[in-house]
């Protein structure tokens, strides 16, 4: 399988907990993105990574969540603290660079915050 | 701020019949778009888009059809099939790529 990958599916924490969730990307994706989708809503954008630099972080993306992309592969969102909020399903895409390219999503991790 | 807009969040046809679904935006500098679908707790899967300098693009049953002057695009299905019931979103991205906006989504049922 060579489509983006998550991990875990899904979580459940309680409230005050920390949780971290991965992403592998297509394996020749330069670009990396994470969203954040709750019920009845569009994905809304979190943060954006070009190889390894992170290059936008959205007004959303509160203190409490750090993302990375160490060596321009994998990446890691952090959640610290969680509060009930935060439970939605977290996305995360990837796409080569260059204009007018699509963006390949994740299954998806869906948090839970209890 | 919704730069991204899908006014009609549900739509129902009949099978063998058209599907049009419709989005608005309203940032100028938008210039490439997309639609996705997606199935409950599934990420959403990748149909179809069009870059600016088009007004229409296709890809067998799909048909996306762009008007700049209105800021209007719209996702034709023919024939619809069951298997098209799904939540269609609407996205927009600028000449950066750094991100996509998305719509709200639509919710399409093709009734067999």
């Amino acid at each position: 399988d060579t489509g983006v990958s998550q991990d875990p599916r899904h979580k459940i924490t309680k409230r005050g907990q920390n949780v971290t969730f991965r992403c592998d990307p297509i394996s020749e994706h330069n670009r990396l993105y994470w969203y954040r989708q709750t019920l009845g809503q569009g994905p809304e954008f979190l943060t954006y990574f070009q190889n390894e630099a992170q290059l936008e972080k959205s007004r959303l993306l509160s203190d409490r969540f750090s993302a990375e992309r160490p060596k321009g592969s994998f990446s890691t969102l952090e959640i610290q603290r969680t509060e009930q909020g935060d439970s939605a399903m977290y996305l995360c895409a990837s796409s080569l660079l260059g204009f007018d390219t699509e963006a390949f999503f994740g299954q998806g991790t869906r948090l839970t915050v209890v | 701020d919704q730069q991204v807009k899908q006014n009609s969040p549900s739509l129902s046809v009949q099978e063998g019949r058209i599907s049009i679904l419709n989005c608005d935006y309203t940032n100028s500098m938008f210039d490439y778009f997309l639609w996705y679908k997606k199935y409950p707790a599934e990420g959403p899967t990748f149909l179809i888009s069009i870059s600016s300098i088009k007004d229409k693009n296709e890809d067998g049953r799909f048909t996306v059809f762009l008007n700049k002057s209105a800021k209007h695009l719209s996702l034709h299905i023919v024939p619809s099939q069951p298997g098209d019931s799904a939540v269609y979103f609407c996205a927009a991205s600028g000449e950066t790529g750094n991100q996509f906006y998305f719509g709200t989504g639509t919710s399409l049922t093709v009734i067999p």
